[in-house]
């Protein structure tokens, strides 16, 4: 257990739909990171938080958003969603000081768009 | 970043000793050696990390090579639970401008047989 969680774990939802992510990062850290893997592309980057504020963009559709909040988690906000959004949807969460950057996972959400 | 390279697949078998190789020919003086894995879709699993110096932890052992060109991680006495998708990363250190995403490849696929 990496201490990062994620609901829903399972998300089945239709084209066109809207849906929210949500990730608590591990107590203590203050970055959170989203990932997609598809079975195409593999795990990639989407977005970085620190602290409240963007830090780094991956290649994150326009129709997808995150944020972080006060308490530190983040959701991920898919909209007008399409088949190919299909995937999972990682979270992880790291310290974010300059010695330790090590990045711990959630178990991600299953998201399938019919 | 710099790119990796690693075997599609490897077999090992139970409790004998797994070395997984990554080259990192353009591997950069602050970029760090990373190694997760990935078993069955959940979500990655963080084993270690260097810079220069071998590393060890309850995981595992991560050798690099003087030029840093190259890396093995070892699992000693490998277990049927190892099999998995095992992914080397090389990521910048503190101050980079992609400092932050990890950029996974396809890995190698290990699979510890009886």
């Amino acid at each position: 257990d990496s201490g990062v969680t994620q609901t829903p774990k399972h998300l089945i939802t239709a084209t066109g739909q809207r849906v929210t992510l949500r990730c608590s990062p591990r107590s203590g850290d203050l970055s959170v990171y989203w990932y997609q893997q598809s079975l195409d592309q593999g795990l990639q980057f989407l977005i970085q938080y620190y602290n409240g504020e963007e830090r780094a963009k991956g290649n994150i559709l326009e129709r997808f958003s995150a944020q972080q909040f006060p308490d530190l988690h983040s959701e991920l906000n898919l909209s007008s969603l399409e088949l190919g959004d299909s995937a999972l949807y990682f979270c992880a969460s790291s310290v974010a000081s300059l010695l330790q950057e090590t990045q711990y996972f959630g178990p991600g959400t299953r998201l399938l768009v019919l | 970043d710099a790119k990796t390279t690693q075997p599609t697949s490897m077999d090992c078998a139970e409790g004998r000793a797994a070395n997984l190789p990554c080259n990192h020919s353009t591997i950069s003086g602050n970029e760090y050696v990373y190694w997760y894995r990935q078993i069955h879709s959940q979500g990655p699993q963080y084993i270690i990390h260097g810079l220069k110096n071998n590393e060890t932890n309850e995981m595992a052992s991560l050798i690099i090579t003087e030029d840093r060109k190259s890396s093995t991680l070892i699992l000693p006495h490998a277990t049927l639970r190892d099999t998995a998708v095992y992914y080397c990363i090389v990521r910048p250190g503190a101050g980079g401008t992609s400092y932050g995403k990890l950029t996974f490849g396809q890995g190698t696929i290990l699979t510890v047989h009886p």
